[in-house]
């Protein structure tokens, strides 16, 4: 699977909108990018993934480039709760045999 | 519907002692993985099962983990003996096994282990 690089740590006010950036400059034509994040002693959640266009849930929107070497997740309107890990994960479907690898991700700290 | 459970949630040991964690995936899913996730890291793939059978164990310390699937439902996963660098959070996760589709994965809370 490709890697992926995003910045360690981000701050964003509450109520505004949380932009996370992700790098996947090696994806594959095959590769999704998903995003899940990871609330403090719990385990990850999915938020939302996508191929090629963008893609919003009742989550969060996912912005993809057009030659899909990165994206972006939206968080439009962040409160408290949204403090989280943040992880951008590509991998290949195959229909339930695909692994998630994931990195390090982006510590997003949400600021009254 | 029913999340992803495990148990227990905690635990404390010795090193060399040994250690049985357990997981109960959502009902239906087929596919059920164990991650270890060490504190400031990702969370890593230990091992993957479809139904009973296991698709892969390539990061699994097979000297002492073991894991199994029986019936292809719920599963747990051993350490036997444990080591001071084992100390991590075990998750389990569990995700339908739809053919060419991204079939997202649900996690459980996890079973944080020490080891001294």
């Amino acid at each position: 699977d490709a890697k992926t690089t995003q910045p360690p740590s981000m701050d964003c006010a509450e109520g505004r909108a949380a932009n996370l950036p992700c790098n996947h400059s090696t994806i594959s034509g095959n590769e999704y990018v998903y995003w899940y994040r990871q609330i403090h002693s719990q385990g990850p959640q999915y938020i939302i993934h996508g191929l090629k266009n963008n893609e919003t849930n009742e989550m969060a929107s996912l912005i993809i480039t057009e030659d899909r070497k990165s994206s972006t997740l939206i968080l439009p309107h962040a409160t408290l709760r949204d403090t989280a890990v943040y992880y951008c994960i590509v991998r290949v479907a195959r229909g339930g045999n695909e692994k998630l690898t994931f990195g390090t991700g982006t510590r997003l700290t949400i600021i009254p | 519907e029913a999340g992803v459970a495990q148990s227990p949630r905690y635990k404390i040991i010795e090193k060399r002692q040994s250690v049985a964690f357990w997981c109960n995936p959502i009902s239906g899913h087929a596919t059920l993985y164990w991650y270890q996730q060490i504190l400031g890291q990702g969370p890593k793939l230990l091992i993957q099962f479809q139904n009973n059978g296991v698709v892969d164990d390539s990061q699994l310390p097979k000297d002492r983990f073991s894991a199994e699937r029986l019936k292809g439902v719920d599963s747990t996963l051993k350490i036997q003996p444990a080591k001071l660098e084992d100390s991590a959070v075990y998750l389990c996760a569990s995700s339908l096994a739809n053919p060419g589709l991204a079939n997202e994965q649900f996690f459980g809370p996890g079973t944080r282990l020490t080891v001294l």
